[in-house]
């Protein structure tokens, strides 16, 4: 079985600081993938990323970064000096090959709801 | 714009009632697949589609069934509508077979009410 874990329901920070996400997953897969998305206010969920878990190199894009440790099975989401357009819920997921189903299916967290104050 | 599209965007019915929700996914793409989300469950996978043949199945009631046709197009039905089953259903496709090498692109989503 897998599982996912976004311990953070919601945060709330002010503009410009900076605010990390954390992930945490469960799998016996020795192949797997991680997954971030956000979904704005306006429902749709956008892919921000995705990571192999033979690929433990952190990732940079703009003001978004990813930690993934596969020691500690994380895999935080950092937004660097964040902005209101931030504000969203984030969902972190896994796939790995979903029991019953026969194939890798994504299993999501909870999300974590951050808000950004002006 | 992810480029999958879903039709309605909103749908309020009542209960005992079948609805049909419709997607088409990205050009290109031969895997369609349907989520739902609530917020006791959360963000579950329904069911996966693959070049019109039923790939994987999730926690998809037996209420519910789901088809993509030729054009590759899929189509989720609802019957039997309870209370329950309104939340947020969201379309999803990606490139390939497999649910996990891809990532996948959703759309805006339906939401459905119940009542």
């Amino acid at each position: 079985a897998q599982k996912v874990t976004q311990a953070q329901t919601e945060i709330s920070v002010v503009e410009k600081e900076d605010v990390t996400l954390d992930c945490v997953y469960e799998t016996r897969d020795t192949t797997y993938y991680l997954f971030w998305y956000k979904q704005p206010p306006s429902g749709e969920l956008v892919f921000l990323i995705r990571r192999n878990s033979f690929d433990e190199q952190n990732e940079i894009s703009g003001r978004y970064s990813w930690n993934f440790q596969k020691s500690t099975s994380s895999f935080n989401f950092t937004i660097t000096a964040s902005q209101v357009v931030d504000s969203a819920v984030y969902f972190c997921a896994l796939s790995g090959l979903l029991s019953g189903a026969g194939s890798y299916q994504l299993t999501f967290g909870k999300g974590t709801k951050l808000s950004v104050i002006p | 714009d992810s480029g999958v599209t879903q039709t309605p965007k909103h749908l309020i019915t009542a209960t005992g009632q079948r609805v049909t929700l419709r997607c088409s996914p990205r050009s290109g793409d031969l895997s369609v697949y349907w989520y739902q989300q609530s917020l006791d469950q959360g963000l579950q996978f329904l069911i996966q589609y693959y070049n019109g043949e039923e790939r994987a199945k999730g926690n998809i009631l037996e209420r519910f069934s789901a088809q993509q046709f030729p054009d590759l197009h899929s189509e989720l039905n609802l019957s039997s509508l309870e209370l329950g089953d309104s939340a947020l259903y969201f379309c999803a496709s990606s490139v390939a077979d497999s649910g996990g090498s891809y990532e996948q692109y959703f759309g805006p989503g339906t939401r459905l009410t119940v009542t």
